[in-house]
């Protein structure tokens, strides 16, 4: 089955700085990569997604990349601000099911 | 748009009873619903994949007949633990999609603690 590695699992910055979370996936055929932000006790919310026959995608201070022959996927916040904190998971859709990476706990100092 | 609404979001129950969660999605039709069940500081784990009128699929491991599920309209779903044990409680949050290659929207999710 598909698996996906995120890294880091923590991440600290100050605000005003950029984070950058990575993710690895397995299978192949994986064609739907959605990174979601979740809020402690709250539901995953959808922050931005990407298909595999695009390479990026950008939503103001939020970008993702895909390298599909590398088949690994990256989450880009830019001008962090603390409302950024949260964790943050990237998923693969591989057949039915979405896949979850593990988590990176985000933490934005002012 | 795109919302799926949980109930209850939590409960407590004690353990050797049942108990339902509802899910549903207010404004769209999902033709497929996924439960997924999140212990603290972990990932959401897949338990199953349930499409209206049909039985749900579910994940290596998830005992069916512990957890079951009933997708009886396109815009709900049923999840019941059944005999419910302490090692049940946890954050059990659905989502819903209108086809399998699609975004899903989640639940709020129901926090489930067994006493």
């Amino acid at each position: 089955g598909e698996n996906v590695e995120q890294h880091p699992s923590t991440l600290s910055v100050q605000e005003g700085d950029s984070a950058v979370i990575k993710c690895t996936y397995s299978d192949s055929a994986s064609n739907y990569f959605p990174w979601y932000k979740q809020e402690l006790g709250k539901r995953p919310q959808l922050i931005i997604d990407i298909r595999s026959n695009v390479g990026e995608k950008k939503d103001q201070r939020i970008a993702v990349t895909l390298n599909k022959t590398a088949k690994h996927f990256s989450l880009h916040i830019t001008e962090t601000q603390p409302e950024d904190s949260a964790v943050y998971f990237c998923a693969a859709l591989s057949g039915y099911a979405l896949n979850f990476g593990k988590g990176t706990s985000l933490l934005v100092t002012p | 748009g795109a919302v799926v609404s949980q109930h209850p979001s939590w409960v407590i129950c004690k353990s050797g009873t049942s108990v339902k969660i509802e899910c549903r999605s207010l404004d769209f039709q999902a033709t497929t619903m996924f439960w997924y069940r999140q212990f603290p500081k972990q990932s959401l784990m897949l338990m199953a994949t349930s499409n209206e009128g049909s039985k749900a699929t579910y994940e290596q491991g998830v005992e069916k007949d512990k957890f079951l599920i009933n997708h009886a309209s396109l815009t709900l779903s049923t999840l019941t633990v059944t005999s419910a044990h302490p090692e049940d409680s946890s954050f059990y949050i659905c989502s819903a999609g209108t086809g399998l290659a699609d975004t899903q929207y989640f639940g709020p999710g129901t926090r489930l603690t067994v006493l």
